[in-house]
C-alpha cells in the first residue's frame, strides 16, 4: 500500500533563516507530487506541483522553491523565512490517471515563523 | 483565483441530524472532489463525482452535482460526533494536473 511522509511535524524558526520540508511517498512510482500552505482557519493554497523529476511548476510566486531530485522525494525550501510563510504545508501526491487526480495528503508539518 | 466555494463556513448540529454542505465553482470542470480534513490533520478523500453524473452515494455520504447551476452538495446522514472535522470540496483543472479547494465548511457535531 502507498504512504507518504511529511516531517518534521512542527516547527519553530526565526524570521530570515533557512527552511527545508521533506515529503517522500512510498508504494507508487511517478506519482504527481504536490505542496499546498493552509493558513489558519483558511483553505488550501497550491504552492508547486511536480509531474515528473525536476519537473516543477509553480503556482504563487514567493520565496519558496521546491525541488524533486529523486521520483518520490518532494521538498520545499526558503533561504530566508517571512512571518507571512507560518502556516500548515502540507505534501499530497496522485496517481497520473487521466480523469481523476485524486490526491493522498501527508500528516502536513505545522510552521511557525518568529 | 478560488474556484470552489462552501456554504456555510461554519455548521453546528446533534449527533443523529443531517448535515449539508454546498458548494459552488466557476468554470467548466471534469470531476468535483470532497475531502475532509480534522483539526491539525491532512485531507482525506471522501467521494469523487464526474461531470456526466448527478448524484453518487457512499455509505452515509451523499453528493450531487448540478453542472447547469455550478454547485455541488454535500450530504452527511446521522450524523456522528466523529464526523466533526472539515469538509472541501475541489475541482480539477482542465489537464487533470492540479486540484483547487474551496475554503471549506467547518461541522460540528455534539453528543
Amino acid at each position: 500500500s502507498q504512504t507518504i511522509h511529511q516531517w518534521p511535524a512542527t516547527l519553530v524558526q526565526p524570521v530570515g533563516s533557512p527552511l527545508s520540508l521533506e515529503c517522500t511517498v512510498e508504494g507508487t512510482s511517478n506519482p504527481n507530487l504536490y505542496w499546498y500552505r493552509q493558513a489558519a482557519g483558511r483553505g488550501l493554497q497550491l504552492l508547486f506541483y511536480s509531474i515528473g523529476i525536476d519537473q516543477i511548476s509553480s503556482e504563487v510566486p514567493q520565496n519558496l522553491s521546491a525541488s524533486r531530485p529523486q521520483d518520490r522525494q518532494f521538498i520545499l525550501s526558503s533561504k530566508k523565512l517571512l512571518l507571512s510563510d507560518s502556516g500548515f504545508y502540507l505534501c499530497a501526491w496522485s496517481v497520473r490517471l487521466a480523469g481523476v487526480n485524486e490526491q493522498f495528503f501527508g500528516p502536513g508539518t505545522r510552521l511557525t515563523v518568529l | 483565483s478560488q474556484q470552489g466555494e462552501e456554504d456555510p463556513q461554519a455548521l453546528s448540529i446533534q449527533e443523529g441530524e443531517n448535515a449539508t454542505m454546498n458548494c459552488s465553482y466557476k468554470t467548466s470542470i471534469n470531476n468535483l472532489q470532497w475531502y475532509r480534513q480534522n483539526s491539525g490533520r491532512g485531507l482525506v478523500h471522501l467521494i469523487l463525482i464526474r461531470s456526466n453524473e448527478r448524484e453518487k452515494h457512499s455509505g452515509r455520504l451523499r453528493v450531487t452535482l448540478d453542472t447547469s447551476k455550478k454547485s455541488s452538495s454535500l450530504l452527511i446522514t446521522a450524523s456522528r460526533a466523529a464526523d466533526t472535522a472539515s469538509y472541501f470540496c475541489a475541482t480539477v483543472n482542465s489537464g487533470y494536473s492540479t486540484l483547487t479547494f474551496g475554503k471549506g465548511t467547518m461541522l460540528l457535531v455534539s453528543p
